[in-house]
């Protein structure tokens, strides 16, 4: 039972424009949500996280969106650049730190 | 740099073998997690240490199991091994495994049962 799905493998996108990455659950219970992005060969380093009382949580060229009525949320990159290109992992917990991860997106900015 | 390692970087065994994976948090950090993932899948958590105790489980085999020791390393053991288990398997630790911890993660030990 994937209880978080990210639907599109992969994404391409050009330098300079945004970059939307999406993540879909089913567990209402999820009380918190995090992307995490991966380099090869590397370990998955946090991006950005925000928490169920909120809808919205920004970092620099990065904001999260949270829908909780639909159960969806995504990670905006603005604007993107050519070393954001990795797969990019959603995840959910509730309570202890469960994480639950999608099964990642590649995101290729091209110059 | 996470600043968590993992040993070995990568192993090569035969089925119906044992191996132990090895995963130094960062200092100061008392709580490690284990995860598995295979080819084309998320990421699958299989268990979180606090301090030397279990605190959660996963989705862990009963063939596998798990330790923290006092000098808060951890130890991932994995018995008669099948094809199946061939994967990469990552370590995180975090301060206190709470909530809102964020996790930070080895670069993992690639797994190939062969």
């Amino acid at each position: 039972d994937q209880q978080v799905k990210q639907n599109s493998p992969s994404l391409s996108v050009q330098e300079g424009r945004i970059s939307i990455l999406n993540c879909d659950y089913t567990n209402s219970m999820f009380d918190y949500f995090l992307w995490y992005k991966k380099y090869p060969a590397e370990g998955p380093t946090f991006l950005i996280s925000i928490s169920s009382i909120k809808d919205k949580n920004e970092d620099g060229r990065f904001t999260v969106f949270l829908n909780k009525s639909a159960k969806h949320l995504s990670l905006h990159i603005v604007p993107s650049q050519p070393g954001d290109s990795a797969v990019y992992f959603c995840a959910a917990s509730k309570g202890f730190q469960k994480l639950v991860f999608g099964t990642g997106t590649r995101l290729l900015v091209s110059p | 740099d996470s600043g968590v390692t993992q040993t070995p970087k990568h192993l090569i065994t035969a089925t119906g073998q044992r191996v132990t994976l090895r995963c130094s948090p960062r200092s100061g950090d008392l709580s490690v997690y284990w995860y598995q993932q295979s080819l084309d899948q998320g990421l699958q958590f299989l268990i979180q240490y606090y301090n030397g105790e279990e605190r959660a489980k996963g989705n862990i085999l009963e063939r596998f199991s798990a330790q923290q020791f006092p000098d808060l390393h951890s130890e991932l053991n994995l018995s008669s091994l099948e094809l199946g288990d061939s994967a990469l398997y990552f370590c995180a630790s975090s301060a206190s495994g709470t909530a809102t911890d964020t996790q930070y993660f080895g670069p993992g030990t690639r797994l190939t049962v062969l």
